[in-house]
């Protein structure tokens, strides 16, 4: 499985646009990028997800490298219930997922 | 809107009990899954189920089985339930249909064993 890093912490005000780092340097050709946030208590919610190509939904957009080493989760314009835990995970298609420790962000008002 | 139900919220059991957690998703969604979450340890797979009756053991299974009779119903038990096992249990299930979203979590079970 292609291991994930993301930091461990990060703070963003709100109303601006927070973005997201995650290194996976030994994804393989197959392996997809999942994007998911956790608020306080609650069950993990799944936000995006990406093979080589950007992607966008209504919640935020996903930036992914040439090389596929890295991506960014971009939040366009964070509010404060946007406080949570995002995972970032790497999987081949249909595979189950493993949770590491994710990124906490804090928005600040 | 509710898609992954999951039957309590907050449960208190003794130890020795044995446990059953509920799962219940709306979606027709051929995957099952039942994680914990520990404070520093993350989410970890205790066991799967790819379709009715079928079931594949995840991470850390020791302590549990489970059940999965109708394609909605998951069930995780405790056979006999230990300190150890005190930890928030979350449900999912997603489907194989392409372009295979991902998983849709319940809200969670906060289970105390004393």
């Amino acid at each position: 499985d292609a291991k994930t890093t993301q930091p461990p912490s990060m703070d963003c005000a709100e109303g601006r646009a927070a973005n997201l780092p995650c290194n996976h340097s030994t994804i393989s050709g197959n392996e997809y990028v999942y994007w998911y946030r956790q608020i306080h208590s609650q069950g993990p919610q799944y936000i995006i997800h990406g093979l080589k190509n950007n992607e966008t939904n209504e919640m935020a957009s996903l930036i992914i490298t040439e090389d596929r080493k890295s991506s960014t989760l971009i939040l366009p314009h964070a509010t404060l219930r946007d406080t949570a835990v995002y995972y970032c995970i790497v999987r081949v298609a249909g595979y189950k997922l493993s949770f590491g420790a994710g990124t906490t962000v804090t928005v600040r008002a | 809107d509710v898609k992954v139900t999951q039957s309590s919220r907050y449960l208190v059991k003794r130890t020795g009990e044995k446990v059953f957690l509920e799962c219940v998703q709306d979606m027709d969604h051929e995957n099952m899954f039942w994680y914990r979450q520990d404070p520093g340890l993350g989410l970890r797979l205790i066991y799967f189920s790819y379709d009715v009756k079928m079931k594949e053991k995840g991470d850390i299974p020791e302590g549990y089985s489970v059940s999965r009779e109708k394609k909605e119903r998951f069930s995780l038990i405790l056979e006999s339930a230990s300190t150890n096992q005190t930890s928030m249990y979350l449900c999912a299930s997603r489907t194989n249909t392409p372009p295979n979203y991902g998983y849709t979590f319940g809200s969670g079970t906060r289970l105390t064993v004393v």
